[in-house]
Formats: C-alpha cells, structure tokens, sequence
C-alpha cells in the first residue's frame, strides 16, 4: 500500500510570508505526528494528533505555527509570518495508534527555505 | 529535559570494516528504535528493543539494549556500499508516543 507522502516536497518562500505542508498519512493510521529536522541534526518533535485532536502541541517552537487534522486523517502544518530560521525539513509521520512500542513511519519531508 | 546523545557523530570506513554507533539516554527508557535515513531520504524504521540486555539480529547488523536500559549500540559486520546513511536512535520521553531523537552517526563507506 501507499505510504506518507508529503506536498510540496519543496517550497521556497520569502520572509513573512504564510505556508501550509500537507501530510498524507497511512490509511487507518490514527496516531499522527510532526517532526522539523535541521542539517545534521535528528529529527525534533513538533506535534501529535491521535485522531482529529492535537493530543500534544509541545514541540510547536512559538505561536506562527499551527497544525490541524480535521477528518482524522490528512494534516497541514501551518507556519505564519515565516523566518528564516524556520528553514528545515519537515517530516509527518503516522503509526498505527499512538503508544511508544508502535513504529513510525515516515513520509519524503517538505524542504522549506525562507529568503 | 530528556536526552538522547549519539556517538560518533560521523564516520568513515573501508568497505568490509566494522561499524559501531553508540547511544546513550539521560533517562531509563521503555524502548529503544532505530531509524537509518539514507542520504537525501526519510528516517526508515530498522528495529525495536524492549527488554533489559535485549540483543537483536538483522543479518550483518546486531543491535543491543543495555541492561539499564539507557544505552543501546548498533553494530554493523563488515560493511558494504548499501551502509551508508545516518543511524539514529530514538526513545519515548516519559514512555510516551513523543519520540525524542539522538544526533545521528553518519557513516560513509570506501568501495
């Protein structure tokens, strides 16, 4: 079957500007997760969702970033007012429910660079 | 907070050489698992240790929890081309879903 797949898989954009990354889970994958990795780093924790809700915004780094999951299965990761600094890959990835022993698998990223 | 701290951050090795990456977490944890992300790809699921001194096999790569529970190492026998990427490991914070990474080993082969 399909796995995470991830849109766009690259987006350049300007300093200030808003970008939405969607993430396509694996289908029948309840738990949901976002991740930012920079260069050379692994990746961090950004947010949960275990259905539709956010069960855990704690890696969320400030207020410009949101994400939601309305039906339970695609997400969009939402970033205002976006800063440099913000240039990383992010990663969504979903396992079958959200316990600690449950793999993750992990979707191709979104590379974003702001100018 | 939790940390989880990976050595060597890199390394280089002549096709057929051992490798080996350690991990150690500031905290005891539930698991461990181990992703390898090759270069310019996603982080892909290698393995799962729960038991205290759990010691796994994958053909050449043998994997080991530590008996505390807060280290784990990856060994690879004689490695081949098809080796390279960067190995992370990973472990739950508080036993939760919230999966905090080590820094990864990026290991490079010589053919």
């Amino acid at each position: 079957g399909a796995g995470v797949s991830q849109t766009p898989s690259n987006k350049v954009t300007e300093k200030g500007k808003y970008v939405e990354l969607r993430c396509d889970p694996i289908s029948g994958h309840t738990a949901l997760y976002w991740y930012r990795q920079s260069l050379g780093q692994g990746p961090e924790f950004l947010i949960y969702f275990q259905g539709t809700g956010a069960a855990d915004d704690s890696g969320l780094p400030n207020d410009r970033f949101f994400a939601v999951r309305p039906e339970g299965s695609v997400s969009t990761l939402k970033i205002q007012r976006t800063e440099r600094g913000d240039s990383a890959v992010y990663l969504c990835a979903s396992s079958t429910t959200g316990i600690s022993y449950n793999e993750q698998f992990f979707g191709p990223g979104t590379r974003l660079t702001v100018l | 907070g939790q940390q989880v701290m990976q050595i060597p951050q890199y390394q280089h090795v002549q096709e057929g050489e051992d490798f080996t990456t350690y991990c150690n977490s500031s905290t005891t944890l539930s698991n461990i698992q181990w992703y390898k992300q090759r270069p310019g790809g996603h982080p892909v699921f290698l393995i799962q240790l729960v038991k205290s001194g759990e010691v796994k096999k994958q053909k050449r790569l043998t994997f080991q929890f530590g008996e505390a529970k807060k280290n784990s190492s990856l060994h690879i026998t004689a490695t081949q081309t098809t080796d390279v990427g960067t190995y992370f490991c990973a472990g739950p914070q508080d036993s939760s879903y919230k999966l905090i990474f080590g820094s990864g080993t990026r290991l490079l082969v010589r053919p």
